[in-house]
């Protein structure tokens, strides 16, 4: 069955870097762009970014363009988020979601941001 | 304005129908989707394109759009549906989520 797993999550103090990855199973991965989407403790979901099918370009939200960077290998069926300058701000869950439609999704990993 | 409105709760009768508006001025530029998260669950896709429901979601599901407001109705709403519901449209190439709203069944 189609199926997306994040890993990498973790604890880490502001200012310093993570990156995060999605591996896809169960489908073409690279039919498909990419999207992340994180949600904070307690609030609303918010977009990250999107990467195209071939990885040639990315869009980002406002909130973490020029920090954060979107890759994928194809050959891997991953998808990676590398986070850095993080802020507290940026505490939350992180999904990654298949299509424009978000028609699938992970479980999410967690990231804290705290000194 | 990019944003898109929600109210943050709605509470409904089991084998009741429930609405649940998403509007903005995205909502008129391009088609919305509606997503389903159950407390501690992942977001789980219930409505694309307006209106088409994926395979293995229940019909009691259906969604709509005039102008600027997309609806999403609950049809003889079940207490599985207790959830929150967030609609999504594109801005170009910015997605973008509504609030959230929180479906209580009593």
């Amino acid at each position: 069955q189609e199926q997306l797993v994040e890993s990498g999550g973790g604890v880490v103090q502001p200012g310093r870097s993570l990156k995060v990855s999605c591996s896809g199973s169960g489908f073409t991965f690279s039919n498909f762009i990419m999207n992340w989407v994180r949600q904070a403790p307690g609030k609303g979901l918010e977009w990250v970014g999107f990467i195209s099918y071939d990885g040639s370009s990315q869009y980002y939200a406002d909130s973490v363009k020029g920090r954060f960077i979107i890759s994928r290998d194809n050959s891997r069926n991953t998808v990676y988020l590398q986070m850095n300058s993080l802020r507290v701000e940026d505490t939350a869950v992180y999904y990654c979601a298949r299509d424009r439609n978000f028609a699938r999704w992970g479980q999410g990993t967690p990231v804290t941001v705290s000194s | 304005s990019s944003a898109l409105s929600q109210s943050p709760s709605v509470s409904v009768s089991p084998g009741q129908t429930v609405n649940i508006a998403c509007s903005g001025d995205p909502v008129g530029a391009d088609s919305v989707s509606w997503y389903q998260q159950r407390p501690r669950r992942s977001p789980f896709l219930v409505i694309y394109q307006n209106n088409r429901r994926p395979s293995g979601v229940p019909e009691r599901f259906s969604g709509s759009k005039s102008g600027n407001t997309a609806t999403l109705t609950i049809t003889g709403t079940q207490p599985m549906d207790e959830a929150h519901y967030y609609c999504r449209t594109w801005d170009s190439t910015n997605a973008i989520f509504g609030g959230g709203t929180e479906l209580t069944v009593l």
